[in-house]
């Protein structure tokens, strides 16, 4: 069965820190990658995805993932972090040739100002 | 504006109370599905819709239905609920990407249902 595993459910960084979070998913196929945010009191929304091309893929707000096929992980980075970035953050697989998708537990990022 | 609403935003209801949970997408998306968030579990799915008339489970379908009589609307029923489906619910739709063999692209979610049951 696919899963999702976000290493970190709870990150506490100071304003300007680098931030990275971990994703690691276990499926065998070709899956499209995300990452989502939920702000405080807003809806869940996109940050990031990727389906093809460019490991590398860049994301609203400064945020950037790698896809790591070899390691089946789509870290989440980002170079200095604002106040504004404390959010819940969830990493998300959906297999190719399915409609289902699978989300991570969550990492709750608090950034101090 | 693009939007996926739902309502009620806040529900209390009793055990055994069979209540709808409406949700309704204006983008013309094909795929829509449901979702439960529970602290410290993320977001599972409990249903989901490719189109009209055509609905899968999700992986924590039990105590739940769906329907799909319109491309619009996708309605969560919880025909009997119970304290175990207390959660926050989200509904979702997206586009369908059947040239990657059938898969979803962003997922455009709605504001949130906080279901409590007593």
């Amino acid at each position: 069965a696919q899963s999702v595993s976000q290493h970190n459910h709870h990150v506490i960084l100071s304003e300007a820190a680098s931030l990275e979070l971990g994703c690691n998913y276990s499926y065998g196929g070709t899956v499209n990658l995300f990452w989502y945010v939920q702000y405080p009191g807003q809806h869940l929304q996109l940050l990031l995805k990727y389906f093809s091309g460019d490991p590398l893929v860049k994301g609203i707000k400064g945020f950037e993932a790698e896809f790591i096929k070899s390691k089946f992980s789509f870290n989440l980075r980002k170079p200095s972090v604002q106040w504004s970035d404390t959010a819940e953050y969830f990493c998300a697989v959906n297999a190719r040739g399915g409609f289902k998708t699978i989300f991570g537990a969550g990492t709750r990022l608090f950034v101090k100002a | 504006e693009a939007q996926v609403t739902q309502n009620p935003r806040y529900l209390i209801t009793v055990t055994g109370k069979k209540l709808t949970v409406t949700c309704s997408q204006n983008m013309n998306h094909e795929y829509m599905s449901w979702y439960r968030q529970d602290p410290g579990l993320g977001l599972r799915q409990i249903y989901y819709s490719m189109n009209v008339e055509v609905t899968d489970k999700g992986d924590v379908p039990e105590g739940y239905k769906v329907s799909r009589k319109e491309k619009r609307n996708f309605p969560l029923i919880l025909e009997s609920p119970s304290p175990n489906q207390t959660s926050l619910y989200f509904c979702a739709s997206s586009l369908s990407l059947r040239e990657m063999g059938g898969s979803t692209d962003t997922q455009y979610f709605g504001p949130g249902t906080r279901l409590t049951v007593l």
